[in-house]
C-alpha cells in the first residue's frame, strides 16, 4: 500500500529534550515536506526537500532541523523543544509535477 | 502575508443541499489549485484539483470552479452527505509543481442529517 508513515503518533516530552519524528514513504517520491497544523493557522510548511541531500526552509523553520540522506526518509529533528512547538505535525511526499502531496497520519507533539 | 485565504472558518449545511466552500489567493504566479479534506486524527487527503487552463473540474459530487481574474476558486459539493463533514483546505501551487505548496487555514464543514 502506497503510504507515508510517520512515528510516533503521539509524543509528550519536556522542554529541551532532543527528539526526532521519523517519516518514510514507499512511493519513490522526489519531494518531501513537513507541515505543522495549529488552530486558526492552518497548515504551515516547516521544511521541504526536493531530493536526496537537497533541503530548504519553509515558512516556519525556526527550532527545527531535517535531513534527507535516503530518498524514502525525511526525519524532523527538534534539538531543544519548547512549548511553542506543541502542535500537530504532518509529513508529506509527492512526485515532481502537478501532483498533490500524500500526507502521513500526523504526530501530535506536546512539549511541557 | 497570507497568500491563500479561506475566509469562512466554518460552514453548516443540511444533508442533500449544496455546500460551497470558497478560497481566494493573492499570488498571480499560482496556476494550479488543490482541495484537501481532513478528518480528525487523520492526515489531509487529496480531493480534487484544477489547472489554470480550465475554469471547472468535476469529479462525482465534487466540482471546483476557478475564476482567474478574481483570483477566486470554490468547491461545490452536491448533494452534501454527513460523511462530508470535515475540514477542507484549499492549496495553491505554480504550474509544473513546486516544493512550496501553500495552504489556506481551512473551513470546517458540518453536514447535518
Amino acid at each position: 500500500e502506497a503510504q507515508v508513515t510517520q512515528n510516533p503518533r503521539y509524543l509528550i516530552t519536556v522542554t529541551g529534550k532532543k527528539l526526532t519524528v521519523t517519516c518514510s514513504q514507499n512511493m519513490n517520491h522526489e519531494y518531501m515536506s513537513w507541515y505543522r497544523q495549529d488552530p486558526g493557522l492552518g497548515l504551515r510548511q516547516i521544511y521541504y526537500s526536493m531530493n536526496v541531500e537537497v533541503t530548504d526552509k519553509g515558512d516556519v523553520p525556526e527550532g527545527y532541523k531535517v535531513s534527507r540522506k535516503e530518498k524514502r526518509n525525511f526525519p524532523l529533528i527538534l534539538e531543544s523543544p519548547s512549548p511553542n512547538q506543541t502542535s500537530l505535525y504532518f509529513c508529506a511526499s509527492r512526485r515532481q509535477g502537478n501532483y498533490g502531496y500524500t500526507f502521513g497520519s500526523g504526530t501530535r507533539l506536546t512539549v511541557v | 502575508d497570507q497568500q491563500v485565504k479561506q475566509n469562512s472558518p466554518s460552514l453548516s449545511v443540511q444533508e442533500g443541499r449544496i455546500s460551497i466552500l470558497n478560497c481566494d489567493y493573492t499570488n498571480s504566479m499560482f496556476d494550479y489549485f488543490l482541495w484537501y479534506k481532513k478528518y480528525p486524527a487523520e492526515g489531509p487527503t487529496f480531493l480534487i484539483s484544477i489547472s489554470s487552463i480550465k475554469d471547472k473540474n468535476e469529479d462525482g459530487r465534487f466540482t471546483v470552479f476557478l475564476n482567474k481574474s478574481a483570483k477566486h476558486l470554490s468547491l461545490h459539493i452536491v448533494p452534501s452527505q454527513p460523511g462530508d463533514s470535515a475540514v477542507y483546505f484549499c492549496a495553491a501551487d505554480t504550474e509544473g509543481g513546486s516544493e512550496k505548496l501553500v495552504f489556506g487555514k481551512g473551513t470546517k464543514l458540518t453536514v447535518n442529517p
